[in-house]
């Protein structure tokens, strides 16, 4: 089973408009991790911002917040305003507590690829 | 206030060659990762390393792959005698903790072609 699930792979969204892009995730985990990250087209992966599952408030920095509902496993990155700089793919990923190297990295979804128009 | 830092950008090579990648992490960073971008797919896991010590290989493929943290230097990331199925984006990213909310900071990648 997929941990990570993106199901939007591309976006088109005026400019000045908020976008919601969508992650659900799957864990059996108690504590957890949530992270996005922005990959423009030049290539770097870009930390935008996380949500801790123990966190009681919704994360945010600055345009960007986390809709984050616990119950559902789901954690909706939020982009208000948006602006053509915000074009690029968006990876939702998570990182889990459990033992094992491998789980204490991160795993990733296949991305939304959003495009903002004029 | 360097980021990590991976080496080359770009990284041609024929079948049978050897790559090798370099990754230096963050000021401060003992953990580091190694993932694999195909084309229109997210970041796979390969390794995680701390300094001398592989931790975990289980996404790295059994043979002709092989990564190193030495206790002096970069990490380096190593793919003998390649193949076209090799090309792809490889990034490291380092932590400065392990788990919890600490996250994976990434390099700008090197993309490795195979002709």
């Amino acid at each position: 089973a997929q941990k990570i699930t993106q199901t939007q792979p591309g976006m088109f969204v005026q400019e000045k408009e908020a976008v919601t892009l969508d992650c659900t995730y799957d864990t059996s985990d108690q504590s957890y991790g949530l992270f996005w990250y922005k990959q423009p087209s030049s290539g770097e992966m870009i930390f935008l911002i996380y949500q801790g599952s123990y966190d009681e408030q919704n994360a945010t920095e600055g345009r960007y917040s986390l809709n984050f509902q616990k119950a559902r496993k789901s954690a909706n990155l939020v982009i208000s305003a948006s602006q053509l700089g915000d074009s690029a793919m968006y990876f939702c990923a998570m990182r889990e507590a459990s033992s094992g190297g491998g789980a204490d990295g991160l795993t990733f979804g296949k991305g939304t690829h959003l495009i903002i128009q004029p | 206030n360097a980021g990590v830092m991976q080496n080359p950008r770009h990284l041609v090579r024929r079948r049978g060659q050897e790559a090798r990648l370099r990754c230096s992490p963050m000021k401060g960073h003992s953990h580091v990762y190694w993932y694999r971008q195909l084309p229109e797919e997210g970041l796979k896991f390969m390794v995680y390393l701390q300094k001398e010590n592989i931790i975990d290989e289980s996404g790295m493929p059994k043979e002709r792959f092989s990564a190193e943290f030495p206790k002096e230097g970069p990490s380096i990331l190593r793919i003998q005698q390649v193949v076209r199925g090799d090309s792809a984006a490889y990034f490291c990213a380092s932590s400065l903790l392990s788990g919890g909310r600490s996250p994976l900071h990434f390099g700008n990648g090197t993309r490795l072609t195979v002709t």
